[in-house]
């Protein structure tokens, strides 16, 4: 189905601790997304890029969290100074332009 | 409010028997997907459904615009169906694709 891949699987940090997770889409996908999933299953939207660009990103991303897509790497999304209400699943997204096409996100624990 | 309410929230089925997923908007929608998420988090993109009926196998999806409703049939049930399912919207006037997500109904088909 997918051919989006997220790196690591499972990530452990200690509180204020750097957080980095890497996300290749679907080649030929322009546009990229960011999702965290908490324990609640409560998903929330972080941030999209097209080609490099971010089209749009919430507040605590634009605090804590980084993000980039440069071109010919992996995408990645780095949180500066982890806290243990980071904890949760980090989903990436391709798309082509409609649908999106997930990865199988990375679990972060922040202990 | 939630613009998103999937419902049941939970649903227990006999192996062979059909179930009716429901997903409804609060606001109108630009395009909306139908998803399964394994036990591991990945997800599983199971329809792209703007509008009409689309049929995969033993899943059908109708939409319903004007009526701001989707829902997602899964005829003739077997125990590799359970799981959890989401429905997620991209309302209209957003045009960055970011999704909206409903909470999900977890699905558990009996032997």
């Amino acid at each position: 189905n997918s051919k989006v891949i997220q790196t690591p699987r499972y990530l452990v940090k200690g509180q204020g601790q750097k957080a980095k997770m890497r996300c290749i889409p679907e080649k030929g996908h322009p546009v990229v997304f960011w999702y965290q999933q908490n324990k609640n299953n409560e998903f929330k939207f972080l941030i999209n890029f097209q080609n490099q660009e971010v089209l749009q990103q919430i507040d605590m991303t634009e605090k804590r969290f980084s993000a980039e897509c440069p071109s010919n790497s992996p995408c990645s999304l780095e949180i500066q100074s982890s806290e243990a209400g980071d904890s949760a699943l980090y989903l990436c997204a391709s798309s082509p332009g409609l649908e999106q096409y997930f990865g199988p996100g990375t679990r972060l624990t922040v202990l | 409010g939630q613009q998103v309410q999937q419902s049941p929230a939970s649903l227990v089925l006999q192996e062979g028997e059909n179930a009716e997923l429901q997903c409804n908007f609060s606001t109108s929608l630009n395009s909306m997907q139908w998803f399964y998420q394994r036990p591991g988090g990945s997800l599983v993109s199971l329809f792209y459904n703007p509008s009409g009926t689309k049929q995969s196998g033993r899943l059908t999806s109708t939409t319903v615009i004007k009526e701001r409703r989707s829902s997602l049939h899964i005829s003739s049930s077997q125990t590799t169906d359970s799981g959890t399912y989401l429905c997620a919207m991209e309302n209209t006037g957003a045009n960055t694709g970011k999704l909206t997500f409903g909470h999900g109904t977890i699905l558990r088909v009996h032997p």
